[in-house]
């Protein structure tokens, strides 16, 4: 079955700094990616997906890549903020599928 | 429009107690899907339901298990509760089945068994 990998599992920046966290996915049928944020004692939110037909999607501060060949893709936050802070899941599906996870990465924005 | 809701928020049992979570999906959304969330181990999928039948299923323990009604209102249920239950539950609803798109979780039971 799918497994998705995710690194690193914590992440320190400064803020103003750019952070990059990344996943790897084993099931090249994969065609759906999306990221998920989760605050505290918060449900996990969705903050940006990616379909298998595109490389890149862009929002705002946001923007994730994908590699198909590589089988990995990408979160960037550029300009971080303290409210940046939380723990970020990637995810992979195939159509029909469940979501699998990847162990999430706990991001600390100082400032 | 109202979001996912899960009922009840806190719960707390004893072992080899049983336990009944209930989640209801976004108006609309046909599918409901459960993850236990625990630190050691992320978001692990329990199963997925769409018009009252389990579509998927991960690799849990038949004392998980799940059921949906004509509503798309969704329960899970643990038997013989063991400790290494204790964790977080939520549910997800979506439009459509399989695929993940468009989920939207609920803010969760947090389930402890002592």
């Amino acid at each position: 079955g799918e497994n998705v990998e995710q690194h690193p599992s914590t992440l320190s920046v400064q803020e103003g700094d750019s952070a990059v966290i990344k996943c790897t996915y084993s099931d090249s049928a994969s065609n759906y990616f999306p990221w998920y944020k989760q605050e505290l004692g918060k449900r996990p939110q969705l903050i940006i997906d990616i379909r298998s037909n595109v490389g890149e999607k862009k929002d705002q501060r946001i923007a994730v890549t994908l590699n198909k060949t590589a089988k990995h893709f990408s979160l960037h936050i550029t300009e971080t903020q303290p409210e940046d802070s939380a723990v970020y899941f990637c995810a992979a599906s195939r159509r029909g599928n469940k979501l699998v996870f990847g162990a999430g990465t706990i991001l600390r924005v100082k400032s | 429009k109202a979001g996912v809701t899960q009922t009840p928020r806190y719960l707390i049992k004893t072992r080899g107690q049983q336990v009944t979570l209930s989640c209801s999906p976004i108006s609309g959304h046909r599918s409901v899907s459960w993850y236990q969330q625990t630190p050691g181990q992320g978001l692990q999928f329990l199963f997925e339901y769409f018009s009252e039948t389990q579509r998927n299923k991960g690799n849990f323990p038949g004392r998980f298990s799940g059921r949906q009604f004509s509503n798309s209102r969704s329960e899970m249920n643990v038997s013989t509760l063991e400790l290494g239950d204790s964790a977080l539950y939520l549910c997800a609803s979506s439009l459509e089945r399989g695929q993940g798109a468009g989920y939207t979780f609920g803010s969760g039971t947090r389930l402890t068994v002592v």
